[in-house]
């Protein structure tokens, strides 16, 4: 079984500060990690993804996560927030040896940036 | 990357009616599609995984002859939603991986999305 949780379902910052938003997964196999954005009304678009080579990733718009083993985690940052940024984001969990290879969503973090 | 059409964006039937969203794969084949429901300001719920030339897989709990699903060719799978009612009300979203990419590491593809409202 697996499953993903985002820590904050809300997160507000200033514009030109940093952004985190803290994922925590559990798989009893070797996960594949990813970082989707979904702005009102729209699809999700990949910002970036973890599949077994450096653990640090770096994805679109400055946005770069790590993945940390010892503590179940895939935390998404960027050092400076823009108005741009405000939207919902998700983290995907997808076991690599599992049949189906089914994926498993966090609940979604919304991030508000305020001018 | 590659690209999913969804269509229509935005769609008002009346009760009792038949509603149909449509799902391409622009620029790559696309063997499975999945069909995914998503509540205001909740996460995607993963509904169906539909397969071209096969019968759709559809999760527990979804209702199978409500929401049919057809995935006539590569490159395209419908949803109908039928005999709508209010509680069908929702945004639709469809996604896909491009075939023969191992699926552990190839990530989806996402379609913008479809908001049904059923009055």
């Amino acid at each position: 079984a697996q499953s993903v949780t985002q820590l904050d379902s809300h997160v507000s910052v200033s514009e030109g500060t940093p952004v985190l938003l803290r994922c925590n997964y559990s798989s009893s196999y070797s996960p594949s990690l990813f970082w989707y954005v979904q702005h009102p009304n729209k699809g999700l678009q990949l910002l970036l993804k973890y599949t077994s080579a450096a653990t640090l990733v770096k994805g679109i718009n400055g946005f770069e996560a790590e993945f940390k083993k010892s503590e179940t985690s895939f935390h998404l940052t960027k050092p400076s927030a823009h108005m741009s940024d405000a939207a919902e984001y998700f983290c995907v969990v997808i076991p690599r040896e599992a049949a189906g290879n089914k994926l498993t969503f966090g609940g979604g973090t919304r991030v508000l940036v305020k001018p | 990357g590659a690209v999913v059409s969804q269509h229509p964006s935005w769609v008002i039937c009346k009760s009792g009616t038949s509603v149909k969203i449509e799902c391409r794969s622009l620029d790559f084949q696309a063997t499975t599609m999945f069909w995914y429901r998503q509540f205001p300001k909740q996460s995607l719920m993963l509904m169906a995984t539909s397969n071209e030339g096969s019968k759709a897989t559809y999760e527990q709990g979804v209702e199978k002859d409500k929401f049919l699903i057809n995935h006539a060719s590569l490159t395209l799978s419908t949803l109908t939603v039928t005999s709508a009612h209010p509680e069908d009300s929702s945004f639709y979203i469809c996604s896909s991986r491009v075939s023969g990419l191992q699926t552990y590491t190839g990530e989806l593809f996402f379609g913008e999305g479809s908001r049904l409202t059923v009055l």
